[in-house]
């Protein structure tokens, strides 16, 4: 049973480019949640997608946007990215019916030059 | 806001003692607490959790307290071995925001 799988690993990208970033939750999961985590930090939410739809937002700016799929898995997109945009970026999956217990993959670790 | 302090940032035992990391939250509406923790070039592996109604909670080495009173929370690792040395962090989430709210995380040393 594979686990949560965020692609790519590492990524490298320079100042105003845009990113995506792939998740495929845990077999028989439903819900999506995006966060960032800084160099040393905590990670911080960004968003939660369930049934194709955000459910719930952090304080993160409207670059930061996602999608999920009629199979449950999701995309992160940043568009016009900033030096400080660079972190690892992880995703969580959960299930509707035990929605407190997220799962984690290993991350994007993003870069931006 | 919502927040989580995590105490201490580091932590360092010997092999065989005792650690205790300790949490506390702000949002008294919150009611799942749990711990993860994370190697190095990995994600936040779930080692333990616990519900506001659960004062306490123990898996083999690892236990979790919780005093909603005081609005704080701690991680107890027993007998603790070289591989329990990882960054941990505590994480709470108020029932129907979907969101977990982070500690600063603890970079645990144990040495052998």
């Amino acid at each position: 049973d594979a686990g949560v799988t965020q692609s790519p690993t590492h990524l490298i990208k320079t100042r105003g480019q845009q990113v995506t970033l792939r998740c495929s939750p845990k077999s028989g999961h439903d819900t999506v949640s995006w966060y960032q985590q800084a160099l040393g930090q905590g990670p911080q939410f960004i968003f939660q997608y369930y049934e194709e739809e955000e459910r719930q937002r952090g304080n993160f700016p409207d670059r930061f946007s996602g999608h999920q799929f009629p199979n449950y898995s999701s995309e992160l997109n940043v568009n016009a990215l900033l030096l400080g945009d660079s972190a690892l970026y992880l995703c969580a999956s959960s299930y509707s019916g035990a929605a407190d217990i997220q799962y984690f993959g290993a991350g994007t670790r993003l870069s931006v030059l | 806001g919502e927040n989580v302090e995590q105490h201490p940032s580091t932590l360092s035992v010997q092999e065989g003692d005792s650690a205790v990391i300790k949490c506390t939250y702000s949002d008294s509406a919150s009611n799942y607490f749990p711990w993860y923790k994370q190697e190095l070039g990995k994600g936040p592996q779930l080692i333990i959790d616990i519900r506001s109604n659960v004062g306490e909670k123990k898996d083999q080495r690892i236990a979790v307290t919780l005093n909603k009173t005081a609005k704080h929370f701690s991680l107890h690792i027993t007998e603790t071995q070289p591989e329990d040395s990882a960054v941990y962090f505590c994480a709470a989430e108020t029932s129907g925001t979907y969101k977990y709210i982070f500690g600063t995380g603890t970079r645990l040393k144990v040495l052998a």
